[in-house]
């Protein structure tokens, strides 16, 4: 989980405006996973990638998109933001191996 | 529904005490729980896994049992350290189709009084 890196580290943005999240994966894995995590919850699902494709979505509007690029790593966007997007938003690096996910430090969204 | 449930929400315990947290969760399908702890402005770092093919998996004062039939599984800590006290998470893996998402409990704040 160490080789699992995020950018930027904070974040301070305005309702209406949008985001995007960068991630990179350990060397080696293939597939990202993104969560939201807001203060006080356990983190939710957002998308899973795996070698660009899209392998899942969780329940969130469609101003939350991603994508994956040919190095594996992955971007999430947010646009319109709102209040309530306020969170910490990580990253996870999966094991093709053991499907063992790996989280990034997160990046910490705060929208005004 | 996908759901995991996770309790206590909170627990204070000894130095040297166990602590026990336990969850439950509603996809019979699910193969796969980890265990995460987060420390305060920190990532979730994985601590232990089981997979639903072992009832029990101990790693040094960290064990994690598994009860497929009630959908239940729990984590034990012995002999614990205020270094433990964190919120700790349990998850769920649930298959998308060609992948597995994991599905998290609401946590449980450790504290560990010395």
């Amino acid at each position: 989980d160490a080789g699992v890196t995020q950018s930027p580290t904070h974040l301070i943005k305005t309702r209406g405006q949008h985001v995007t999240l960068r991630c990179s994966p350990i060397s080696g894995h293939k597939s990202v996973s993104w969560y939201q995590q807001v203060l006080g919850q356990g983190p939710q699902f957002i998308f899973q990638y795996y070698e660009k494709e899209e392998r899942g979505r969780g329940n969130f509007p469609d101003r939350f998109s991603a994508r994956q690029f040919p190095n594996y790593s992955s971007e999430l966007n947010v646009n319109a933001l709102l209040l309530g997007d306020s969170a910490l938003y990580l990253c996870a690096s999966i094991s093709g191996v053991t499907d063992t996910q790996y989280f990034g430090p997160g990046t910490r969204l705060t929208v005004l | 529904g996908e759901n995991v449930e996770q309790h206590p929400s909170t627990l204070s315990v000894q130095e040297g005490d166990s602590a026990v947290i336990k969850c439950t969760y509603s996809d019979s399908a699910s193969n796969y729980f980890p265990w995460y702890k987060q420390e305060l402005g920190k990532r979730p770092q994985l601590i232990i896994d089981i997979r639903s093919n072992v009832g029990e998996k101990k790693d040094q004062r960290i064990a994690v049992t598994l009860n497929k039939t009630a959908k239940h599984f729990s984590l034990h800590i012995t002999e614990t350290q205020p270094e433990d006290s964190a919120v700790y998470f349990c998850a769920a893996s649930m298959s998308m189709g060609y992948g597995n998402k994991l599905v998290f409990g609401a946590g449980t704040i450790l504290r560990v009084k010395s």
